[in-house]
């Protein structure tokens, strides 16, 4: 059973265009929402987090947008960079007070320059 | 910051065998995570601790899996009698302890096993 699902294996944006990455959840309970990226041969990077309690919020390039009617969160990068070429990861947590991760599948951006 | 730490980075070894991962954290982060990672997968949650106490595990952690936390500081994840399905990236992470937060990930132990 897949609670956190990103439904995009893959996209290619071209650099200075806006990417965006899109993650659904089932647990209507998850509260609390992570963002990573990933290179190879390296662990999960933090980049931007969400709670229920906001629909918005902002970091530089990074804006994650949470619509909780509809169990959807989305990344927007602008402007997409070559660098950011990665897995994006999106991650839940519940208000169970267990603080683990449900991790997502992964979406892998390609920015073509 | 130093970051976390994982060894070794990378460990090769025969079916059957058993294999031992260390994760470091960042110095004092309470709550420490290992994770496995799969080819075309996101990572998968094994289990946590908060302290030297080990406060969930997950059902994919089968009895051949055991991790400790000792001292509340490392962790060690051992497999025994390794299997091929074990192969995978195996991720550590850590953060603080202060309600919901970012975690912050290892290098991972990149697993094969023949």
């Amino acid at each position: 059973d897949q609670q956190v699902k990103q439904n995009s294996p893959s996209l290619s944006v071209q650099e200075g265009r806006i990417s965006i990455l899109n993650c659904d959840y089932t647990n209507s309970m998850f509260d609390y929402f992570l963002w990573y990226k990933k290179y190879p041969a390296e662990g999960p990077t933090f980049l931007i987090s969400i709670s229920s309690i906001k629909d918005k919020n902002e970091d530089g390039r990074f804006t994650v947008f949470l619509n909780k009617s509809a169990k959807h969160l989305s990344l927007h990068i602008v402007p997409s960079q070559p660098g950011d070429s990665a897995v994006y990861f999106c991650a839940a947590s519940d208000s169970s007070g267990t603080y683990k991760y449900i991790f997502g599948t992964g979406t892998r951006l390609k920015v073509l320059a | 910051d130093t970051g976390v730490s994982q060894d070794p980075r990378h460990k090769i070894t025969k079916r059957g065998q058993n294999v031992t991962f260390r994760c470091d954290p960042i110095s004092e982060h309470n709550r420490l995570y290992w994770y496995r990672q799969t080819l075309g997968q996101g990572p998968e949650f094994l289990t946590y601790f908060q302290n030297e106490a080990q406060l969930e595990k997950s059902r994919l952690l089968s009895d051949r899996f055991s991790a400790e936390r000792p001292k509340g500081s490392f962790s060690t994840l051992e497999i025994q009698r390794t299997e091929q399905g074990d192969s995978a990236m195996y991720l550590c992470a850590s953060s603080t302890g202060q309600g919901w937060e970012k975690l912050f990930f290892g290098s991972g132990t990149q697993l094969s096993v023949l």
